[in-house]
């Protein structure tokens, strides 16, 4: 079955440490997105990539990076400098500029031990 | 910018009762309008969308309708279920990026 993976379901993270949260789609889609969710505050939007080895900063970029090195993959990494990382992300995906269905993962959660 | 407001929950119906979830929108250009939907434990479904105005969205009940004079695209059930019990999502696109409301939680009791 096609579809969007994200792993782990659960991450813990120590303080000053960086984290990676795992985001694989074979729906062959060329945009991916990651969105962090807050209690109260929806989705927002942390990077996107339209295409392979692109990629853009969304809403609250600052603290994170990502890559997109394979069409299939878009890991982001939680660094120290994000000061309050707990939160639960989530990662998307689109057959691109056409396309006006975004598929989601089931999601990560994060929280700071 | 591209935004969008939501009513706030939480909501607490009884199984039949009427729903609406008011939305509504500030975009440049001429978003797609959608809904999302996350039950318990799970990721965001596509509940329905609509690409243009007047377009109606319906999907397992539920109907929207694109409004662009009062920029709304409220969600509408006649009959909820236990089963309808989640967090509703309203979302608007423009070009790549999609924006999402706070999202409204929805519970139903038998």
């Amino acid at each position: 079955d096609g579809g969007i993976t994200q792993s782990p379901k659960y991450l813990f993270r120590k303080e000053g440490q960086n984290v990676t949260l795992s985001c694989e789609q074979n729906l062959n889609h060329d945009a991916m997105y990651w969105y962090r969710q807050d209690p109260g505050q929806g989705l927002r939007l942390i990077y996107y990539s339209q295409i392979v080895n692109d990629f853009q900063k969304g809403d609250i970029a600052e603290g994170y990076s990502v890559s997109r090195e394979k069409k299939e993959s878009f890991p982001l990494t939680v660094t120290s400098a994000q000061k309050n990382p707990t939160a639960f992300y989530l990662c998307a995906s689109s057959t691109g500029t056409a396309s006006e269905k975004l598929f989601f993962g089931s999601g990560t959660q994060l929280s700071v031990l | 910018g591209n935004s969008v407001t939501q009513m706030e929950g939480p909501v607490t119906l009884s199984e039949e009762a009427f729903l609406t979830i008011n939305c509504t929108y500030t975009a440049t250009g001429y978003p797609s309008l959608f809904w999302y939907v996350q039950y318990p434990g799970e990721g965001l479904q596509l509940l329905l969308k609509a690409t243009k105005a007047d377009d109606k969205g319906s999907n397992k009940g539920f109907e929207a309708t694109y409004r662009k004079e009062t920029t709304s695209f409220h969600l509408e059930k006649g009959s909820v279920q236990v089963s309808d019990s989640a967090v509703y999502f309203c979302a608007l696109r423009v070009d790549y990026k999609l924006s999402f409301g706070a999202g409204t939680t929805v519970t139903v009791r038998a």
